[in-house]
């Protein structure tokens, strides 16, 4: 079982670009999340994705958007970006309400 | 790679001794709490979860204490190893909030041979 996978690994983009993060769950999990951790913080939640909805939203702008597919994998996608939106983004995926299984990230840098 | 928690709180131990990491946590309609292990590079790693009903829970070489009249939770690390070397978060679930995960501030353990 590979885990929870994030593509890509690094990416640094421009400001008012549009960045699309990807991510593949854990085999057997159905529940995606995404969390946005800013160097030294503890991640914040972003948004949660189950049977290709999104279930929960945390306190981010509508530049932040999500899908999740019919195999459970799922994408971030940030439009206009800003240089406060540089951080270590984590996908997380579940089969209970408790235990999230977290990927390494995908780190952005926005210049 | 990265850095994890640059500027967050650290804790010195020995190998060998035993750690204990703190948090304190504000909501009262949690209905878990759980620690997490974050090392270099890597994303957060489960260790354990208690449930809010309860006091203690206890795993492999680790046991989470919660006190709820003071709003606190506590992991100890029995016999520190050099592996435990991370920064460490407590994360808490509200009632119906499934998955939700609110992160407090972590803790960076240093352990020394």
């Amino acid at each position: 079982d590979a885990g929870v996978t994030q593509s890509p690994t690094h990416l640094i983009k421009t400001r008012g670009q549009q960045v699309t993060l990807r991510c593949s769950p854990k085999s057997g999990h159905d529940t995606v999340s995404w969390y946005q951790q800013a160097l030294g913080q503890g991640p914040q939640f972003i948004f949660q994705y189950y049977e290709e909805e999104e279930r929960q939203r945390g306190n981010f702008p509508d530049r932040f958007s999500g899908h999740q597919f019919p195999n459970y994998s799922s994408e971030l996608n940030v439009n206009a970006l800003l240089l406060g939106d540089s951080a270590l983004y984590l996908c997380a995926s579940s089969s209970d309400p408790v235990h999230m299984y977290f990927g390494p990230g995908t780190r952005l840098t926005v210049t | 790679g990265e850095s994890v928690g640059l500027h967050l709180p650290t804790l010195s131990v020995q190998e060998g001794d035993n750690s204990i990491i703190n948090c304190a946590y504000s909501n009262s309609a949690s209905d878990y709490f759980i620690w997490y292990k974050q090392e270099s590079g890597k994303g957060p790693q489960f260790i354990i979860d208690i449930r809010s009903n309860m006091d203690k829970r206890q795993g492999q070489r680790v046991t989470v204490l919660l006190n709820k009249t003071v709003k606190h939770l506590s992991l100890q690390i029995a016999a520190t190893q050099p592996g435990d070397s991370a920064v460490y978060f407590c994360a808490e679930i509200l009632s119906g909030g499934y998955n939700k995960l609110i992160f407090g501030a972590g803790t960076r353990l240093a352990v020394h041979p």
